[in-house]
């Protein structure tokens, strides 16, 4: 069936940039997104792409898509310590309107 | 009002007990699902509805879990006879139909069962 892997953590240092990596299975997907959760809250949308885009920018982050090997990376440039959140990848096959979910991805700050 | 509400925000309760959980959707939204997530786990789907059409109920865990959605407005989710495997937050979202994938989250409830 349809699978989303990321890794569990990312640590990285105020100011330098993050990559959160997703891998998925479906090759039929339409969108992909990459949604935040910051502690306490509820997933709130960070950002989508259509399958049919490699890139996608919005200010600080950045959204590449690699269709051929199914991966799908998010970038944030000068990361601060509000980016401190579970970050979750996830896909809609193309016949479904079920979102695939990754388990999410913690990015720690170092100071 | 503007975003997803859920309530209770916090529940306790004791082992054997029932629970209900409300969601009020964004006004509009045709879809509403139902999400579990246990402490620092992923999400786990549990529960579907699409405006008037019969709900996927394909990730309800057990039978003690059933849940309720009145047209395009507000659903509740019961637990019966609760266990504490079943602490968790539930989190609920609502969507759209022309864009089915850009959930929109409430909070959640907190639901611990001692």
């Amino acid at each position: 069936g349809e699978d989303v892997e990321q890794s569990l953590f990312l640590s990285v240092r105020e100011g330098d940039s993050s990559v959160i990596n997703c891998t998925y299975t479906d090759s039929s997907s339409t969108y992909l997104y990459w949604y935040k959760q910051e502690p306490g809250a509820g997933l709130q949308l960070l950002t989508y792409i259509f399958s049919n885009m490699d890139m996608k920018q919005d200010q600080r982050l950045t959204v590449l898509l690699n269709k051929k090997d199914k991966h799908l990376s998010l970038r944030i440039a000068d990361t601060q310590t509000g980016d401190s959140a579970i970050y979750f990848c996830a896909e809609t096959p193309d016949s479904n309107y079920q979102l695939i979910w990754g388990a999410g991805t913690k990015l720690i700050i170092k100071p | 009002g503007a975003g997803v509400s859920q309530s209770p925000s916090n529940k306790v309760t004791e082992k054997g007990k029932d629970v209900e959980l409300r969601c009020d959707p964004i006004s509009g939204h045709t879809a509403l699902y139902w999400y579990r997530q246990r402490l620092g786990q992923g999400l786990e789907f549990l529960i579907y509805f699409q405006g008037n059409s019969a709900p996927d109920k394909s990730g309800l865990p057990s039978d003690r879990f059933s849940a309720e959605r009145t047209g395009e407005s507000v659903s509740t989710l019961t637990i019966q006879r609760t266990q504490q495997e079943d602490s968790a937050v539930y989190l609920c979202a609502s969507s759209s139909a022309s864009r089915t994938g850009e959930l929109f989250f409430g909070e959640g409830s907190r639901l611990t069962v001692l």
